[in-house]
C-alpha cells in the first residue's frame, strides 16, 4: 500500500537558518503530494503541493519538488523564523485505479523550533 | 474560505460511553474524512465518505462507526469508549476526485478516563 516515510525528528534551529525536511514515498501510479503544517493548538493547513513529477510547491518561502526518479518530496526554506516553529507533515494523495477519493496518506509528522 | 468545524474542542468521557463527535462543512465537498493523530505516528485514516450515507474503512476503523445523513455532516462515533481510544480527532473534507486540497478542522481532543 501507499506509505510516507519522513525524517525523524524533532529539528531544532536558530532563526535565520536554513531548513531541510526530507520525505520519501512509496505508492503506485501517479500521487499527488502534500505539505502539510500543525501550529500549536490547531488543525492542519496545506502549506504547498504538487501534482505532478517536476513540480514546484512554494508557498511562504517554503519549497517542494516532486521528484518521481527518487520518489521524493523534500521541504525547504532558506532563512527559517521562529513563527515557522509548527509541527510538518508530508502526505500523499493516491489515485490509483481512481478509487482513491482523494485520501491522504500521511508521515509521521516533524517538530520544527525555530530560537531566535 | 473553507471552514470544517467541529462541534467540541475538549472532552473528556467514561469508558464505556457512546461518544459522538460532530462535524460540518461549509463548501459543498463531496468527500468527508475522520482521523485521528497520536505523536509519532501522524494521522491514520479511520473512515471516510465520498456521499451522502456512504462510508468506507480506513486504516483503523476497529471499535468506531461512522453517519453522514446530510451532505455537509459527518459523525463520527465511538459504540463504548476505551482508554486506548484517548487521542485527538480531525475532520477533513474535499471535492471530489485526486489530488483536490483536503481542509481540516480544528481537532477534538478527547480523553477517555
Amino acid at each position: 500500500g501507499d506509505s510516507v516515510t519522513q525524517m525523524e525528528g524533532p529539528v531544532t534551529l536558530s532563526e535565520e537558518a536554513f531548513l531541510t525536511i526530507n520525505c520519501t514515498y512509496t505508492a503506485t501510479g501517479y500521487p499527488s503530494l502534500f505539505w502539510y503544517v500543525q501550529y500549536p493548538g490547531e488543525g492542519l493547513q496545506l502549506l504547498l503541493k504538487a501534482t505532478k513529477a517536476d513540480d514546484k510547491g512554494s508557498n511562504k518561502g517554503f519549497e517542494a519538488t516532486y521528484r518521481k526518479e527518487t520518489t521524493s518530496f523534500h521541504l525547504e526554506k532558506g532563512s527559517v523564523q521562529v513563527s515557522d516553529s509548527a509541527v510538518y507533515f508530508c502526505a500523499l494523495s493516491g489515485n490509483a485505479g481512481g478509487t482513491s477519493y482523494g485520501k491522504l496518506t500521511f508521515g509521521q509528522g516533524t517538530i520544527l523550533t525555530v530560537h531566535p | 474560505d473553507v471552514k470544517v468545524t467541529q462541534s467540541s474542542r475538549y472532552l473528556v468521557k467514561r469508558t464505556g460511553e457512546k461518544v459522538f463527535l460532530e462535524c460540518v462543512q461549509d463548501m459543498d465537498h463531496e468527500n468527508m474524512f475522520w482521523y485521528r493523530q497520536d505523536p509519532g505516528l501522524g494521522l491514520r485514516l479511520i473512515y471516510f465518505s465520498y456521499d451522502v450515507k456512504m462510508k468506507e474503512k480506513g486504516d483503523i476503523p476497529e471499535g468506531y462507526s461512522v453517519s453522514r445523513e446530510k451532505k455537509e455532516r459527518f459523525s463520527l462515533i465511538l459504540e463504548s469508549a476505551s482508554t486506548n481510544q484517548t487521542s485527538m480527532y480531525l475532520c477533513a473534507s474535499s471535492s471530489a476526485g485526486a489530488g483536490n486540497t483536503i481542509y481540516f478542522g480544528e481537532g477534538s481532543w478527547l480523553t477517555v478516563v
